[in-house]
Formats: C-alpha cells, sequence, structure tokens
C-alpha cells in the first residue's frame, strides 16, 4: 500500500501559538491531499485539502504547504485554540489507485490553555 | 442534513458471530468507502464503491463482505467475528470532481468490540 506518515505522533502548544503539523508521503504521483480533523469519538472532518499543482492553500487560520520535491506537506494553524486540540490526519490521493484515499497515523495536537 | 449514517455506534461480538454494520448517505454520493481505525493509528480501507453494484477491495479486505444495491446503502459483513477485528469502523462518502474525487464526508464511526 502507500506509505503516508507524519513525523511527530505527538504536539503541544500554549494556546495563541502558531502549530505545525508535518506530514511525508511516498509516492510522487500523488494528485491531491487532504487535511482532516479527527475529535475524540467522532468521525473525521475535513480541513483543507491541495491539488499537486499547487504549493500553499490558505484557508480560515489554517494553511497548507505542499512540496512535492522532498514530498512533505505540512499543516499550519495560526493563534491555536483549545478548540484545535484533536488528532491530525494528512490523506492521500494517488491517481493510478483509483478512487482513494490513504491515511497516515495521525498527529495528536494538545492546547494548552 | 443527516449525511452519512452508521448503525449501530456500538456493538460487543463474540468470536464467530456474524453482523451487518449498516450505512446510508443522502447526500446522492457516487462513492463510498469503509474504514477499520485501530487504537492510535490512521484509517484503513477495507472496501469502496464507485456506485451501485460496484465494489472493490482495499488494503484490509479479508474477514469482511460488502454490498452495494443502491447509492444511499453501503451494509459492511463480517461474517465470522475474529478479536483481530476489534476496531472503530467508519463509513464515508464522496464525489468526483474534475477528474479527483472530493473530500470524504465521515459518519461517526460503530465502535465493534469481539470477545
Amino acid at each position: 500500500g502507500e506509505s503516508v506518515g507524519l513525523h511527530l505522533p505527538t504536539l503541544s502548544v500554549q494556546e495563541g501559538d502558531n502549530s505545525i503539523i508535518n506530514c511525508a508521503y511516498s509516492n510522487s504521483a500523488s494528485d491531491y491531499f487532504i487535511w482532516y480533523k479527527q475529535e475524540s469519538g467522532k468521525g473525521p472532518q475535513f480541513i483543507i485539502d491541495i491539488r499537486s499543482n499547487m504549493d500553499k492553500r490558505q484557508g480560515q487560520r489554517v494553511t497548507v504547504l505542499l512540496n512535492k520535491t522532498v514530498k512533505h506537506l505540512s499543516l499550519q494553524i495560526a493563534a491555536t485554540q483549545p478548540g484545535d486540540s484533536a488528532v491530525y490526519f494528512c490523506a492521500e490521493s494517488v491517481r493510478n489507485t483509483g478512487n482513494q484515499f490513504y491515511f497516515g497515523t495521525g498527529t495528536s495536537l494538545t492546547v494548552i490553555p | 442534513n443527516a449525511g452519512v449514517t452508521q448503525t449501530p455506534k456500538f456493538r460487543i461480538l463474540k468470536i464467530g458471530q456474524s453482523m451487518t454494520l449498516q450505512c446510508t448517505q443522502d447526500m446522492n454520493h457516487n462513492y463510498m468507502y469503509w474504514y477499520r481505525q485501530d487504537p492510535g493509528m490512521g484509517l484503513k480501507l477495507i472496501y469502496y464503491s464507485v456506485g451501485a453494484g460496484i465494489t472493490d477491495k482495499g488494503e484490509v479486505p479479508n474477514g469482511y463482505n460488502v454490498s452495494r444495491s443502491t447509492t444511499e446503502d453501503f451494509p459492511l459483513r463480517l461474517e465470522l467475528a475474529a478479536p483481530s477485528q476489534t476496531s472503530v469502523y467508519f463509513c464515508a462518502s464522496s464525489y468526483p470532481l474534475g477528474g479527483l474525487v472530493a473530500e470524504a464526508f465521515f459518519g461517526q464511526g460503530t465502535r465493534l468490540t469481539v470477545v
């Protein structure tokens, strides 16, 4: 299967600081990437996506950066809030494997008030 | 605004029992998926479907079966439950977008314990 992994399994940040969550992927043919947020006891929820023809995409308080040269993806959360505490997954979609997403292990983000 | 609905939310099975995890979506999405999530791990794809009457295996299909007789429903069947199938199961749906697949919408999950 595909290899989508995260550098750090846990991350703790102070409320108000910026958070950076990293993700490495192995398949250079990946077309599309999505960041999901999963709160305890719930299903994953879409945060932001980026296609392989882009380097950066911004949403509300979140930015995703894609570095295709080193096959690296990051999610930046500005002014982290307690409600941001969750597990964050990156998911990779590869065109030649059909309509599937492969998920990494996840990073658990804890926001300290 | 139901989205993706999974039932039941919790279930305890004895080894060798069978059960069906139900999943229905009201967004008219073509694509549906079943994932399992073991503690502290990411999601592994079990089966997926690109439309009614079409199903295909994902990364970890052994011990499971699916059917897709309608666009809305995508049940997951466990025939002979084993302790290794203890997990949280998520159903998701999506749709085609510009040659790619749009983001998946997930249900709330079914927590299954096999004892």
